[in-house]
């Protein structure tokens, strides 16, 4: 069976501070998907990013980048330089990509909170 | 292009009603799900079809039924509401799980059960 682990519930910062939020995934299958959305507090999920097994590549966009370690099952989000805009809930997630093994499997998500 | 559109965005239920939440989406996908969000529990799966009448339970199906008649529309059953269910629901589409984007969410709806 598939899992997700967002360890830390909830996060608080400074303005200006850089953050990680951590995600560990469990799967036997060698084919899967991380995605990890936004969920501001008007409540809608907004996606982020999407990264395959295969490409373990890190990811940087702005201020947010992603580093993606097959070797520890992990797929962890950093924040730099933090904005009160980024006060929001993360969730990461997992699918194995088609039929019924293609619906997303959350992690309970972090709240971050960013204070000016 | 309106993506996933949920109706009703808020609704109180009284013990026993039943009610059905709308969950639309003129992308062409083929897959879609509904999803629950409750405090410290992250998102969970209630049903998803991987096409029109094809579906099948998620995670915590009790209490609710879908049905998809079309590709366009997956409406989700309350049959006799609790308030085990007062949550907020989301319903979500994808024309390739593993793709770019994943899936699509709605706005979401949230529901008390009273």
């Amino acid at each position: 069976a598939q899992k997700v682990t967002q360890a830390q519930t909830e996060i608080s910062v400074v303005e200006k501070e850089d953050v990680t939020l951590d995600c560990v995934y469990e799967t036997r299958d060698t084919t899967y998907y991380l995605f990890w959305y936004k969920q501001p507090p008007s409540g809608e999920l907004v996606f982020l990013i999407r990264r395959n097994s295969f490409d373990e590549q890190n990811e940087i966009s702005g201020r947010y980048s992603w580093n993606f370690q097959k070797s520890t099952s992990s797929f962890n989000f950093t924040i730099t330089a933090s904005q009160v805009v980024d006060s929001a809930v993360y969730f990461c997630a997992l699918t194995l990509g088609g039929g019924s093994q293609g619906n997303l499997i959350f992690g309970k998500g972090t709240k971050l909170s960013v204070k000016p | 292009n309106a993506g996933v559109t949920q109706t009703p965005k808020f609704q109180v239920l009284k013990t026993g009603q039943s009610m059905t939440l709308q969950c639309a989406q003129d992308m062409n996908h083929e897959y879609m799900s509904w999803y629950r969000q409750d405090p410290g529990m992250g998102l969970r799966l209630i049903h998803y079809s991987v096409g029109a009448g094809i579906t099948d339970q998620g995670e915590v199906p009790n209490g609710y039924n879908v049905s998809r008649s079309t590709t366009e529309d997956f409406p989700l059953r309350l049959l006799s509401a609790a308030p085990s269910q007062t949550s907020v629901y989301f319903c979500a589409s994808s024309y390739l799980p593993g793709g770019d984007y994943g899936y699509t969410f709605g706005s979401g709806t949230r529901l008390t059960v009273v």
